[in-house]
């Protein structure tokens, strides 16, 4: 166990519905970053939040969107869902930033049929 | 958008044998990091190097860096079984970056 907690651990949903991914980062962590893999695109970065604060975006479709909750949990939202957004999904946290590495959570395998 | 690239893509070895992988990266970084994962699971920190170090160790696990090549070594002595597995290269300017990875297989 990493310390990192990701629900649901597998999401089979149809196309155009929209579900919530959610992390509880390890605990003294005040960093949540969130990661797609899929085997086209590898690992691409999505969004980063500090304390409750966006901090950083990458790669996120507008359709995707995230928040941290004042507890530090996270929640990932993906609406309108296509076939090409069926990856693995990660959360990982850190202390603050990238200076002693990322503690990733076990992710979440989304299927969309 | 990946920030390193790892080659070689994939590498098979046996168990005993040594296991180098290498990282390039194309702008500056704080610190490079080295991940595990193993198949379909999180990705798990290994080690990691500041952008003023040219060597580090833990354990089997040696790092090489060399910032003037933008690149990077991952080398694992004495390789096992349970080794098997996919090794990222991560670059840190403010947020982790990873490359395209490196599969790793060892044979018993």
């Amino acid at each position: 166990d990493s310390g990192v907690t990701q629900t649901p651990k597998h999401l089979i949903t149809a196309t155009g519905q929209r579900v919530t991914l959610r992390c509880s980062p390890r605990s003294g962590d005040l960093s949540v970053y969130w990661y797609q893999q899929s085997l086209d695109q590898g690992l691409q970065f999505l969004i980063q939040y500090y304390n409750g604060e966006e901090r950083a975006k990458g790669n996120i479709l507008e359709r995707f969107s995230a928040q941290q909750f004042p507890d530090l949990h996270s929640e990932l939202n993906l609406s309108s869902l296509e076939l090409g957004d069926s990856a693995l999904y990660f959360c990982a946290s850190s202390v603050a930033g990238t200076d002693y590495g990322y503690t990733f959570g076990s992710g979440t395998r989304l299927t969309v049929v | 958008s990946q920030q390193g690239e790892e080659d070689p893509q994939a590498l098979s070895i046996q168990e005993g044998e040594n296991a180098t992988m290498n990282c390039s990266y194309k702008t500056s970084i704080n610190n490079l990091q080295w991940y595990r994962q193993n198949s379909g699971r999180g990705l798990v920190h290994l080690i990691l190097i500041r952008s003023n170090e040219r060597e580090k160790h833990s354990g089997r696990l040696r790092v090489t860096l060399d910032t003037s090549k933008k690149s990077s070594s991952l080398l694992i002595t004495a390789s096992r079984a349970a080794d098997t597995a996919s090794y990222f290269c991560a670059t840190a300017p403010d947020k982790l970056i990873f490359g395209t990875g490196t599969r790793l297989q060892v044979f018993p």
